[in-house]
């Protein structure tokens, strides 16, 4: 009974580069939800999705990042030129219903060098 | 404006001495409010969900409660293994409520 899985677990870009970080939910949760963690920071939401959809996005920033949830396969966050300041921990959630209890998984820590 | 405030930011406990954490929250008509503990370098864990003032969840050697506007997290002869930053989240009432507004934790640190 797997939880959900990120990987990779850390990733190093260097400045311009793309990230893809990846999320596979619970087995049967159709709602993702993808926070970014600062060093001394709490947990910011950035997006939400359920199947194929976007339900909310406004957490993510309008410029470089996107975010998809395909009928088949992982979540996928997406951020395009990095830059040092996207360097944080990403984690990605997963419920069976919308407000019910959200699993998160391990992160995905992100470098920018 | 801070929908979700904790306190103490960190604590420190001996082996045994109980205590407790509090989450206070600012929106109306809660529909749940969720504990959770995160260990370094991992993510967060589930631990409670409460939804209606009164009620009351166990689990080992922790109880969280909830009244109108804030929650508690009793910590009852807490041990080291108990050490961790724990996490209170509500959902967001201004957004789809879909995702959760947390604090920024209170870090407990418990010394044998």
């Amino acid at each position: 009974n797997a939880g959900v899985m990120q990987n990779p677990r850390h990733l190093v870009r260097r400045r311009g580069q793309e990230a893809r970080l990846r999320c596979s939910p619970v087995k049967g949760h159709s709602h993702v939800y993808w926070y970014r963690q600062l060093p001394e920071e709490g947990l910011k939401f950035m997006v939400y999705l359920q199947k194929e959809n976007i339900i909310d996005e406004s957490g993510m920033p309008k410029e470089r990042f996107s975010a998809e949830f395909p009928k088949e396969g992982p979540s996928i966050l997406r951020i395009q030129q990095v830059v040092r300041g996207d360097s944080a921990a990403y984690f990605c959630a997963s419920s069976l219903q919308k407000n019910t209890e959200a699993f998160f998984g391990q992160g995905t820590r992100l470098t920018v060098v | 404006e801070d929908q979700v405030t904790q306190s103490p930011e960190a604590l420190r406990l001996q082996e045994g001495e109980s205590s407790s954490l509090n989450c206070s929250y600012t929106v109306s008509g809660l529909r749940g409010l969720f504990w959770y503990r995160q260990d370094p370098g991992k993510g967060p864990e589930f631990l409670f969900t409460l939804y209606s003032a009164g009620e009351e969840k166990e689990k080992e050697r922790l109880k969280a409660t909830l009244t109108k506007k804030e929650s508690f997290l009793h910590i009852t002869a807490p041990k080291p293994e108990d050490s961790a930053t724990y996490l209170c989240a509500v959902p967001d009432y201004g957004g789809s409520q879909g995702n959760l507004i947390f604090g920024k934790g209170t870090k407990l640190s418990v010394k044998p």
